[in-house]
């Protein structure tokens, strides 16, 4: 069973503020991912990943970062936070090509930018 | 660029009745198509996929045919019981332009005794 920890599972901070989220999976798989969860928006992708220090940009990449280091752990860095940025964040992995191979999540982030 | 569309943003039914929740993409490639489901508190859950016209997928009771004629993936299931009740969403991955699979809105099915 792939295993998809993230840390912390909860987050406050204020504007202009400096957060990372950390994922890291058990698996051994080649890609991962970050996306955010909004009322009416569902799941938007940030960014992701096929392998360590490899990074490419989903669709709402605007005020984050991200970094892979090695094949288990991805990270997720908002330099200067902005109350738009509160949301509910997954992270998620998946095996060979990330088109076709169904995506393991993990249990979320809720991050709150007052 | 590739999109899913989920026409039903909630859903209320009782138990035994019958469900369909709407999928339709628009993508230039060859999409391979999913349904995730989510349950309060939890990441969500890959149900199925398909990926070839008229294939079709199923598991927990749940099915849906990829229709490539109109472009849809439509989820259905005979009789919802409670403990359905969670997010539904439906994802689309490009084989041919090898990008990252994209989610539609979500559909929260809310089922009552």
């Amino acid at each position: 069973e792939a295993a998809v920890t993230q840390s912390p599972r909860n987050k406050v901070t204020v504007t202009g503020g400096n957060v990372t989220l950390s994922c890291r999976q058990t698996n051994s798989h080649n890609y991962m991912y970050w996306y955010r969860q909004d009322t009416g928006h569902g799941l938007r992708l940030i960014h992701y990943s096929y392998g360590a220090g490899n990074l490419q940009i989903g669709d709402v990449p605007d005020g984050y970062k991200a970094t892979r280091t090695t094949q288990e752990d991805f990270f997720l860095l908002l330099e200067l936070a902005s109350p738009s940025q509160t949301s509910l964040y997954f992270c998620a992995s998946s095996d060979g090509g990330y088109n076709y191979a169904e995506q393991f999540f993990g249990p979320g982030t809720r991050l709150t930018v007052l | 660029g590739d999109s899913v569309t989920q026409t039903e943003g909630q859903v209320a039914l009782s138990e035994e009745d019958f469900l369909t929740i709407h999928c339709n993409y628009s993508a230039s490639g060859y999409p391979a198509l999913f349904w995730y489901v989510q349950y309060p508190g939890e990441g969500p859950q890959f149900l199925f996929r398909a990926s070839r016209d008229k294939e079709k997928g199923s598991s927990r009771g749940f099915e849906a045919t990829y229709d490539k004629g109109t472009t849809s993936f439509h989820l259905r299931k005979a009789s919802v019981q409670e403990s359905d009740s969670a997010v539904y969403y439906c994802a689309l991955g490009d084989l041919d332009n090898n990008n990252a699979p994209r989610f539609g809105a979500g559909t929260k099915l809310s089922v009552k005794p």
